[in-house]
């Protein structure tokens, strides 16, 4: 059973460009949630997709944008990339509050 | 405000020791509580996972307790080994609303030495 798979692993992007990052949830599930974590920082929660729409959203600016298919999977967009946008991109998949979240191996991103 | 806090920030230890990773918040409204591994460079592993209903979760030489009222989580890790080398990532999931989003502390990196 496959996890939760995201593409690319690695990324290097100059500064002004715009990237989009891919997640396929973990089979079963049906909610995708996207994380930014900086080196040598916990993860910081920058939105969730459940059934195609933006249900929840962290501090994050409009420069961040989103999308949900109907398969689940879902893709992260982020225009106008500045040094500070550089981190690893974190996916996670779940179905119900009462279960635990399934992260992928992440994209790492370097904006140069 | 939820806030979660993971104390050491680093920790090193010989191998066979047991040892405890600590995670506190500052909201006891949480619908759950997980803790995570992440290796250098990668993903996180879900380890446990503790309902705001139960006490500890156990899986293999881990053991995972809470105590919602005083805001605290531990992590025990028996019997170490090189393998448990790594960053140990707490999360909790608000009960406010229908928050999906889980809210980290900033880790525990742990080396253990042979």
């Amino acid at each position: 059973d496959a996890g939760v798979t995201q593409s690319p692993t690695h990324l290097i992007k100059t500064r002004g460009q715009q990237v989009t990052l891919r997640c396929s949830p973990k089979s079963g599930h049906d909610t995708v949630s996207w994380y930014q974590q900086a080196l040598g920082q916990g993860p910081q929660f920058i939105f969730q997709y459940y059934e195609e729409e933006e249900r929840q959203r962290g501090n994050f600016p409009d420069r961040f944008s989103g999308h949900q298919f109907p398969n689940y999977s879902s893709e992260l967009n982020v225009n106008a990339l500045l040094l500070g946008d550089s981190a690893l991109y974190l996916c996670a998949s779940g179905t119900g509050a009462r279960y635990g979240y399934t992260f992928g191996s992440g994209t790492r991103l370097t904006v140069v | 405000k939820q806030e979660v806090t993971q104390i050491p920030a680093a920790l090193s230890v010989p191998e066979g020791e047991n040892l405890v990773l600590n995670c506190s918040f500052t909201d006891s409204a949480i619908y759950n509580l997980q803790w995570f591994r992440q290796d250098p460079g990668k993903g996180l592993t879900s380890l446990l996972l503790i309902q705001s209903s139960q006490r500890e979760q156990t899986s293999g030489r881990l053991n995972a307790s809470l105590d919602k009222s005083s805001g605290r989580s531990t992590l025990y890790i028996a019997a170490s080994q090189p393998g448990d080398s790594a960053t140990y990532l707490c999360a909790v999931r608000p009960w406010s609303g229908n928050t999906g989003k889980l809210i980290f502390g900033q880790g525990t990196t742990l080396q253990v030495k042979p």
